[in-house]
């Protein structure tokens, strides 16, 4: 079965470092998300990613934050100057087709982001 | 904007029949989701809904009332691998992005 691949499975930072979370969706899917989850909190939605640009933003998207897809299979997201409160997992996840009203996302297994 | 609500702890005997309801109001309605999310991992898929009714899957059903912003997923013959978060999600009519409710981390005793 298809599966979106997440690379690295835990990092640990300095606060104030880049940190850069790969991805590679399903090779067929067209539409790119992240989401984070904090510890013991939800799911947060934080970019969706279609045709080489970003579609949706959320408010915790800020600055700090961007996303890239460097070549036709991974999707990037950097935290350019990290802060204690980035420490969460961060899922990517990928989509088929948002048009189709499914939409279902496959998430990735989550990189563990923890800032000291 | 949107807001979803669930309980957020449950607890049910193994065997048996559990449902895990949700509300959730939003500015627009593009579809309901349910995903599983095992401690540690990843959510997984299990249902979608865009019309009123009933869709059934093997051991999960779930419901899906727009009127009243209402889902429920129903778990039957449950087993200790259904512990687990069970998250519901929706997407608005104008957005890409599903938005998640807080999850019900449902408890399977013995």
């Amino acid at each position: 079965e298809p599966e979106v691949t997440q690379t690295p499975s835990h990092q640990v930072t300095q606060m104030g470092q880049e940190v850069i979370l790969r991805c590679v969706p399903i090779s067929n899917h067209l539409y790119f998300y992240w989401y984070r989850q904090i510890l013991g909190q939800k799911v947060e939605f934080l970019v969706s990613f279609y045709n080489n640009e970003i579609s949706e933003k959320s408010e915790i998207f800020d600055d700090q934050f961007s996303v890239e897809r460097p070549d036709g299979s991974n999707f990037t997201l950097k935290i350019r100057s990290t802060k204690l409160e980035d420490s969460a997992m961060y899922f990517c996840a990928s989509s088929e087709d948002s048009a189709s009203g499914a939409n279902v996302l496959t998430f990735g297994a989550g990189s563990r982001l923890t800032v000291l | 904007g949107q807001n979803i609500d669930q309980p957020t702890e449950m607890t049910a005997t193994e065997g048996a029949i559990v449902q895990i309801n949700c509300t959730y109001q939003t500015s627009g309605f593009n579809g309901l989701f349910w995903y599983q999310q095992h401690a540690g991992e990843a959510p997984t898929f299990l249902s979608y809904n865009v019309l009123d009714g009933l869709e059934e899957k093997g051991r999960f059903s779930s419901f899906l009332s727009r009127s009243k912003g209402y889902s429920y997923l129903l778990l039957k013959e449950l087993q200790m691998k259904d512990s687990a978060s069970y998250l519901c999600a929706v997407r608005d009519r104008w957005d890409d992005k599903i938005i998640f409710g807080k999850g019900t981390r449902l408890h399977i005793l013995p």
